[in-house]
């Protein structure tokens, strides 16, 4: 079956270091992978997307990779600040569509 | 760009009443998306229109939900006969679709439903 998994436990890291989340997936080709960041009580908002010929993506302080191979995206915040605390979903388009299916999310507290 | 609004934000109802909710998505956004979000979990796909025509539906709705986007503008989704299990926040989500259809969704802030 198509699953999309990411560490469901939350992420506890310190001011200043790097955050990295997983986003593993299972019987999808997706043509590209998008990085959402969603604050409690609001709507998810956009970060970066990258596409299957892509291997890292940068903008600021984000960096994304994708492996086709592995099946796996990895989100890396460097120098992570308290204002970086929410929940990050990944998404992928399971049929070319637009359409987005979610994973579950991971929540990143950076503490100071 | 106003962004996505939906309306109301909150919605409280007993069970058995029908709900409705509006979304009104970004003016040039040709598609338009609902989600379902539950507390711990990602949002869940419902249904996707491409101006005024319904393109797919969650094979996971039941029948009790319908959305209509009339003149490919905002959308409803109503919820008839509401049960307490259909408690979640209902995303709105607008994109400018066209091939090859991987431009970012703009999420509203949603309309949290809760069904006593």
């Amino acid at each position: 079956s198509q699953k999309i998994e990411q560490n469901s436990e939350a992420l506890n890291i310190q001011e200043g270091k790097t955050a990295t989340l997983t986003c593993n997936y299972t019987n999808y080709s997706p043509a590209y992978l998008q990085w959402y960041r969603q604050d409690p009580g609001r709507g998810p908002v956009f970060l970066l997307l990258i596409r299957e010929n892509e291997k890292e993506k940068r903008k600021e302080r984000l960096k994304v990779t994708f492996d086709t191979t592995l099946k796996q995206s990895l989100f890396h915040i460097t120098a992570s600040q308290p204002a970086d605390s929410a929940t990050y979903l990944c998404a992928l388009d399971s049929s070319n569509t637009g359409k987005l299916i979610f994973g579950q999310g991971t929540t990143l507290q950076v503490k100071p | 760009d106003t962004g996505v609004s939906q309306d109301p934000r909150h919605k409280i109802t007993k069970r058995g009443q029908n709900v409705t909710f509006r979304c009104d998505p970004i003016s040039e956004h040709n598609r338009l998306y609902w989600y379902r979000q539950t507390l711990g979990q990602g949002p869940e796909f419902l249904t996707y229109f491409q101006n005024e025509a319904q393109l797919e539906k969650s094979r996971l709705l039941s029948d009790r939900f319908s959305a209509e986007r009339p003149k490919g503008s905002f959308s409803t989704l109503e919820i008839q006969r509401t049960e307490q299990g259909d408690s979640a926040m209902y995303l709105c989500a607008s994109s400018l679709g066209q091939a090859p259809y991987n431009s970012p969704l703009h999420f509203g802030n949603g309309t949290r439903l809760t069904v006593t």
